[in-house]
């Protein structure tokens, strides 16, 4: 099975633009979710979907939003960036009444 | 909600040395996972270990779920296992949203 696919891996934004960032699931999974890492917050939680619907939300502004596709592909989207979006943007999968989550290779994502 | 400590927050090894990283968590948890993140940035699944104790060759994992604790041990470290080490944690009862912690960064020198 292929495992979680991010796209794009890395690129550069000014600040003020927006970004969209792609995630297809491991086959079967049909639970997304979305993280952000920094070096100074760590590991935080944006979102998870479920079947196209918003299941659970982390502590971020509404700047940040996402999506899940009828085959469960997802996209996460940032709206006017700022600097301190600069992150490593991580999806991950899972099946629903699994235990164990599945990481993608990440979304570097640098603004300036 | 939950807390998840890690400690100790970075390791220094000379390859062949052994190590313990362990992780705290503040309520009963139904899951817990052990993540290697390797230097480009993709965390690999090490181990599901809510109890109980886990082995996969150099590396092992236990969980003492009553004493809210789990303890990640490699030996005979090589420098490939140069990283950052992330417990999550999932509280009992709660939404499936896992709780890491800042992680353990490991450097295997040769």
């Amino acid at each position: 099975k292929a495992g979680v696919t991010q796209t794009p891996r890395y690129l550069i934004k000014t600040r003020g633009q927006q970004v969209t960032l792609s995630c297809s699931p491991i086959s079967g999974h049909r639970s997304v979710s979305w993280y952000q890492q920094t070096p100074g917050q760590g590991l935080q939680f944006l979102f998870e979907y479920f079947s196209e619907t918003q299941r659970n939300k982390g502590n971020f502004p509404g700047r940040f939003s996402g999506r899940q596709f009828s085959n469960s592909r997802s996209e996460m989207n940032v709206s006017t960036l700022e600097l301190g979006d600069s992150a490593l943007y991580l999806c991950a999968s899972r099946e629903l009444s699994g235990n164990t989550i599945y990481f993608g290779e990440g979304s570097w994502l640098t603004v300036v | 909600g939950i807390q998840v400590e890690q400690s100790p927050p970075d390791l220094i090894l000379q390859e062949g040395a052994n190590s313990t990283l362990r992780c705290n968590f503040s309520d009963s948890v139904n899951n817990l996972q052990w993540f290697h993140q390797n230097p480009w940035g993709q965390l690999i699944n090490l181990f599901y270990i809510p109890s109980g104790t886990k082995q996969n060759g150099r590396l092992s994992a236990t969980t003492v779920a009553t004493e809210r604790y789990s303890l990640l041990y490699i030996s005979s470290s090589q420098t490939t296992d140069s990283g950052v080490y992330f417990c999550a944690a999932t509280a009992s009862g709660g939404s499936y949203i896992p709780t890491f912690g800042r992680g353990t960064s490991l450097i295997v020198h040769p």
